[in-house]
């Protein structure tokens, strides 16, 4: 069964550094989101794409996120300086088209800032 | 923000019986609700979904039922096997803005033997 994967499992890097989390959608999909989950706490939304651009993103997703599509395989999300509270879990998701549609979600990087 | 409530952080139910999981909703411009399966270091792994034109879904041993006036649903699965065990979330979408899903807390399901 196709499925989304993730690129690094986990990545450590150190606050005010630059990451780059990898995600290759299942082929035929044409929706790509971004979610994550701090630690205890609920799965977040951060970001949809579609067409090659943002179609909507949550109040977290501020100046230091952007997401690009940038071969029409990968899509990936970019935090520029990362902070001690980004440290969470990373899920890509991807889905066929919007509406009734189910989202099918990578494993996850876990990101972790010191 | 509280819009996908499941009150319940845990279940522990034996095997063959049947497993109840709740979530309640309070957004009443949601249509569509999904189940979603986590194991850990896994990714959310999507196990049935409903529309609001229905109240009842079933896919082999999984059913999720829902109560648009009370704002609830509930996802049955009988009889519940170990392989089972997992974290169980819900979700909620508006489709006619976009599939953005609201996710819940989760409930933590554990299928003895």
């Amino acid at each position: 069964e196709p499925e989304v994967t993730q690129t690094p499992s986990h990545q450590v890097t150190q606050m005010g550094q630059e990451v780059i989390l990898r995600c290759v959608p299942i082929s035929n999909h044409l929706y790509f989101y971004w979610y994550r989950q701090i630690l205890g706490q609920k799965v977040e939304f951060l970001v949809s794409f579609y067409n090659n651009e943002i179609s909507e993103k949550s109040e977290i997703f501020d100046d230091q996120f952007s997401v690009e599509r940038p071969d029409g395989s990968n899509f990936t999300l970019k935090i520029r300086s990362t902070k001690l509270e980004d440290s969470a879990m990373y899920f890509c998701a991807s889905s066929e088209r919007t509406g009734v549609s189910p989202l099918h979600f990578g494993n996850g990087t876990r990101l972790t800032v010191t | 923000d509280q819009q996908v409530k499941q009150n319940s952080p845990s279940l522990s139910v034996q095997e063959g019986r049947i497993s109840i999981l709740n979530c309640d909703y309070t957004n009443s411009m949601f249509d569509y609700f999904l189940w979603y399966k986590k194991y850990p270091a896994e990714g959310p792994t999507f196990l049935i979904s409903i529309s609001s034109i229905k109240d009842k879904n079933e896919d082999g041993r999984f059913t999720v039922f829902l109560n648009k006036s009370a704002k609830h649903l509930s996802l049955h699965i009988v009889p519940s096997q170990p392989g089972d065990s997992a974290v169980y979330f819900c979700a909620a979408s508006n489709t006619g803005t976009a599939s953005k899903l609201t996710f819940g807390t989760g409930t933590r399901l554990q299928v003895t033997l």
